[in-house]
């Protein structure tokens, strides 16, 4: 079975910073890995999406990228800001199933 | 505009009483499915659906139902089975199968079911 992880559970910054978000699974029979931003007692929003032919995508000052022969992602947010404040979960997919991490939770400090 | 939408926000749930979780896409999504979050922890996935008046148990179906009658809903019943019904319901949908960049998982707003 799908085992997804999230490395640190939780992390604080302050305002500026460059940050990692570490993602690893254990099967990389992927179809794609999914991550997801999600605010206090709300849906998840999603932020980017990567294939599992591809390395690596960007969207502003996030950039995602995914080894699948090693079975690790990683989230980088560059000059994070207070309203980056959030939980951050990866999501990989495996035919018709999504498996996700418990998540990062994330504070920028102003 | 295209979205999931979840009812109600909040619940609450007697003892011994079944309550139902509404959601309904208007995003054209075959596929749809039901999660369930506890604090501090990641999505356990209850039941999902890829075609209408078809569905498969996901890994803690146990004291859940659904029904998928029409492709824009998929409800969700929390049976008086279910003795640790207290979480946050998360209805999400995609397209099946690889469906390569347009292959994303969206997401409902969330119900908080409470038990009295």
């Amino acid at each position: 079975k799908q085992e997804v992880t999230q490395i640190p559970a939780a992390l604080s910054v302050p305002e500026g910073e460059n940050l990692v978000l570490n993602c690893s699974f254990t099967d990389s029979a992927i179809y794609n890995l999914q991550w997801f931003r999600q605010d206090p007692g709300k849906g998840l929003t999603s932020l980017l999406l990567i294939q599992s032919s591809q390395r690596e995508q960007t969207s502003g000052r996030l950039n995602a990228s995914l080894d699948k022969s090693s079975g690790r992602s990683t989230l980088y947010i560059a000059a994070s800001q207070p309203g980056d404040s959030a939980t951050y979960l990866c999501a990989v997919r495996n035919f018709n199933k999504f498996y996700f991490g418990s998540g990062t939770k994330l504070n920028v400090k102003p | 505009d295209g979205g999931i939408t979840q009812s109600p926000k909040y619940l609450f749930r007697k003892e011994g009483q079944n309550v139902t979780l509404s959601c309904e896409q208007n995003l054209n999504h075959d596929a749809m499915y039901w999660y369930r979050q506890d604090p501090g922890q990641g999505l356990r996935l209850i039941y999902y659906s890829q075609i209408v008046n078809d569905f498969q148990k996901g890994d803690i179906a146990e004291g859940y139902s659904v029904s998928r009658e029409k492709k824009e809903s998929f409800p969700l019943t929390v049976t008086s089975a279910q003795k640790n019904p207290t979480a946050f319901y998360l209805c999400a949908s995609s397209i099946p199968g690889r469906g390569g960049s347009r292959n994303i998982q969206y997401f409902g707003a969330g119900t908080r079911l409470s038990v009295l």
